[in-house]
């Protein structure tokens, strides 16, 4: 179990340019989820993948986001024409499918992005 | 809606002293809770989990938490603090979604621990 994994750590970007994160989950689990956290608060749900179909999507999630899981694998986020607002830590975190529903998700360190 | 409420931003302790985080729920069904904390720049590590079994819930590094229905809480306690407690800390309820569980986050309580 070598964890759920993010690339890359941090980010800094000019505003206006295109930006992609990946995350590769723990191998063995087929759920994974999208966070973001702005400074002092608490990660707010951003969307939700089984194996590679995207079965929710927050309200959070403007058009500008696409997110994308092709082989039930690995998934990427991708911010299009980014803002400042969109300045934050991007967790993904993942969990066992077939079980209970509830089951705790594990995160990644997540990746920093900051808007210059 | 699920929702969880941290009554503290910031908890300061001596350490070998007990420390206390709370933390209150809303939920319009039996709810499964859990605490995860942070380090700085780091992910989030699950601490606990309550899910409709033991109200008494042991977790990770001492810590404990016990869900009270009559009072909506699901108060975190350890006996003794250690400086390596220092960290974030977020009380969290899911909720379902399309087979998987949603979690909402409170808005945390930053421990600190002192000599």
């Amino acid at each position: 179990d070598t964890g759920v994994s993010q690339d890359p750590r941090h980010k800094i970007t000019k505003r206006g340019q295109n930006v992609t994160f990946r995350c590769d989950p723990i191998s063995e689990h087929n759920r994974l989820y999208w966070y973001r956290q702005t400074l002092g608060q608490g990660p707010e749900f951003l969307t939700y993948f089984q194996n590679e179909a995207q079965l929710e999507k927050s309200r959070l999630l403007s058009d500008r986001f696409s997110a994308e899981r092709p082989k039930g694998s690995f998934s990427t986020l991708e911010i299009q024409r980014t803002e400042q607002g969109d300045s934050a830590m991007y967790l993904c975190a993942s969990s066992p499918g077939g079980g209970p529903s509830n089951q705790p998700q594990h995160f990644g360190d997540g990746t920093r992005l900051s808007i210059l | 809606a699920q929702s969880v409420t941290q009554l503290d931003s910031h908890v300061s302790v001596s350490e070998g002293t007990p420390v206390l985080l709370r933390c209150n729920y809303s939920s319009s069904y039996s709810p499964s809770l859990f605490w995860y904390v942070q380090h700085p720049n780091k992910g989030l590590q699950l601490l606990l989990k309550y899910t409709s079994a033991a109200t008494l819930v042991k977790g990770i590094n001492g810590f404990e938490a016990e869900f009270k229905k009559s009072e909506t809480s699901f108060h975190l306690t350890k006996p003794s603090a250690h400086m390596s407690d220092a960290a974030e800390y977020f009380c969290v309820v899911t909720s379902l979604t399309g087979g998987g569980n949603k979690l909402t986050f409170g808005t945390g309580t930053q421990l600190k621990v002192e000599l």
